[in-house]
């Protein structure tokens, strides 16, 4: 059974940047049938794709977050992480990370179960 | 950028009904690259459909899923207790590469 785990700070102060890691069990992030991505939800609002990484070195951001993110993989750890600068209070939100499947039609049907974020002093 | 809508936002119903929520899409979604998912409270989503119709591994065939070009169905029969939860549309494909509905409430 595959299995996600994001792990971080729960806290961030602003213009800092955030840095996630997402862990991967029962599968390789060397699969070349998958994406690895990073989401995030305010409270009580909806989904948004922050950007994803393949085996590759191919990367694809949010073009509205694309400025302050970086997407990156481990292989010798299977793990994945993200890096998103100059945080503010606009970037506070439960932060997933989730696996997206070619052979699925690109469906995400592996996520981890979030990790919340605040951008406070 | 693909802007998904959905009605409607909420709905309520009894066990043993069934549940049909729309999804349109402001452009027409690539290759029926079109998902449907299912939220609970401090969950992470939870994959129900890809391919516009198919449905996701372990997802009981109460659920199914409907349409192309830009409008969307997806259809949830005999509702369980357990159906209670945020369901929301999903596009790959246009940019961003992700995008999704704002979410109908189901409450049994």
């Amino acid at each position: 059974q595959v299995q996600m785990q994001e792990s971080g700070p729960g806290l961030v102060k602003p213009s800092q940047t955030l840095s996630l890691t997402c862990s991967v069990s029962g599968d390789s992030v060397s699969s070349d049938s998958h994406h690895w991505n990073w989401f995030r939800q305010p409270a009580g609002k909806g989904l948004e794709w922050i950007g994803r990484i393949h085996i590759s070195g191919s990367t694809n951001y949010n073009p509205s977050l694309k400025r302050r993110v970086t997407v990156s993989l481990d292989t010798s750890k299977n793990q994945f992480s993200l890096k998103l600068s100059s945080m503010t209070a606009a970037d506070t939100a439960v932060y997933f990370c989730a696996r997206s499947n070619v052979l699925q039609s690109y469906g995400l049907d592996v996520w981890g179960q979030g990790t919340t974020v605040t951008v406070s002093s | 950028e693909n802007v998904l809508t959905q009605s409607p936002d909420t709905l309520s119903l009894s066990p043993g009904e069934g549940a049909t929520i729309s999804c349109r899409a402001s452009q027409s979604v690539l290759i029926n690259y079109l998902a449907w998912y299912q939220q609970k409270p401090g969950q992470a989503p939870r994959l129900l459909i890809y391919g516009v119709s198919s449905r996701a591994t372990g997802i009981p065939d109460r659920f199914s899923g409907s349409g192309s070009g830009t409008d969307f169905t997806l259809s949830i029969n005999r509702l369980e207790p357990e159906d209670s939860a945020v369901y929301f549309c999903q596009q790959f494909g246009s940019s961003p590469l992700f995008t999704f509905g704002p979410g109908t409430k189901v409450e049994i």
